[in-house]
């Protein structure tokens, strides 16, 4: 079955460390993108990337990086620069970067610090 | 930019009756899209519907059916006769200029047996 994978489905991080939330997709779609959502609130942009080797910031990158090397994966890395990480993360992709495009969702990865 | 107002955060209904959810945005785009998105309890978004700004007739797809107004920029979304497994959260998000998808932040549907 096509869809997207993210892993793990819960993380937890301590003081001053790196963590990195895997994103795998099997449906062969050009552009994706990494989303945070907080309690009561809409998802927010990170990171996207319209092709393999390109990445933009999304609306609220700092603290973050993502890597590009394979179309198929998005990589986003919670670095200890993010002050407040706390939230549930979410990958998504869509077959080009087109704003009639539909956006397919993985399960999410749900953050805590320890 | 995209501004997206879902007013309503959270709505109780008993099942079968139906159910409409409301959404204000506002862009500078001449052209864009809208879109509804479903987040169940699992957590994983499911995209709805979709309307593009040029076409304004309202249509119904089974139970789901849209109201888009251009003139008021609303994009309403009504489930008929809601059943329990419609509890969830939803998104109205539109799409403009930059192609990012802004959205808004959610109604909790919860459908009661």
């Amino acid at each position: 079955d096509g869809g997207i994978t993210q892993s793990p489905k819960y993380l937890f991080r301590k003081e001053g460390q790196n963590v990195t939330l895997s994103c795998e997709q099997n449906l062969n779609h050009d552009a994706m993108y990494w989303y945070r959502q907080d309690p009561g609130q809409g998802l927010r942009l990170i990171y996207y990337s319209q092709i393999v080797n390109d990445f933009q910031k999304g609306d609220i990158a700092e603290g973050y990086s993502v890597s590009r090397e394979k179309k198929e994966s998005f990589p986003l890395t919670v670095t200890s620069a993010q002050k407040n990480p706390t939230a549930f993360y979410l990958c998504a992709s869509s077959p080009l970067w087109e704003r009639e495009n539909i956006q397919y969702f993985g399960a999410g990865t749900r953050l805590s610090v320890l | 930019a995209q501004k997206v107002t879902q007013a309503q955060t959270e709505i109780s209904v008993v099942e079968k009756e139906d159910v409409t959810l409301d959404c204000v945005y506002e862009t500078r785009d001449t052209t864009y899209y809208l879109f509804w998105y479903k987040q169940p309890p699992s957590g994983e978004l499911v995209f709805l519907i979709r309307r593009n700004s040029f076409d304004e007739q309202n249509e119904i797809s089974g139970r789901y059916s849209w109201n888009f107004q251009k003139s008021t920029s609303s994009f309403n979304f009504t489930i008929t006769a809601s059943q329990v497994v419609d509890s969830a959260v939803y998104f109205c998000a539109p799409t403009g200029g930059y192609q990012k998808v802004t959205f808004g932040t959610g109604t909790k549907l919860q459908v009661i047996p």
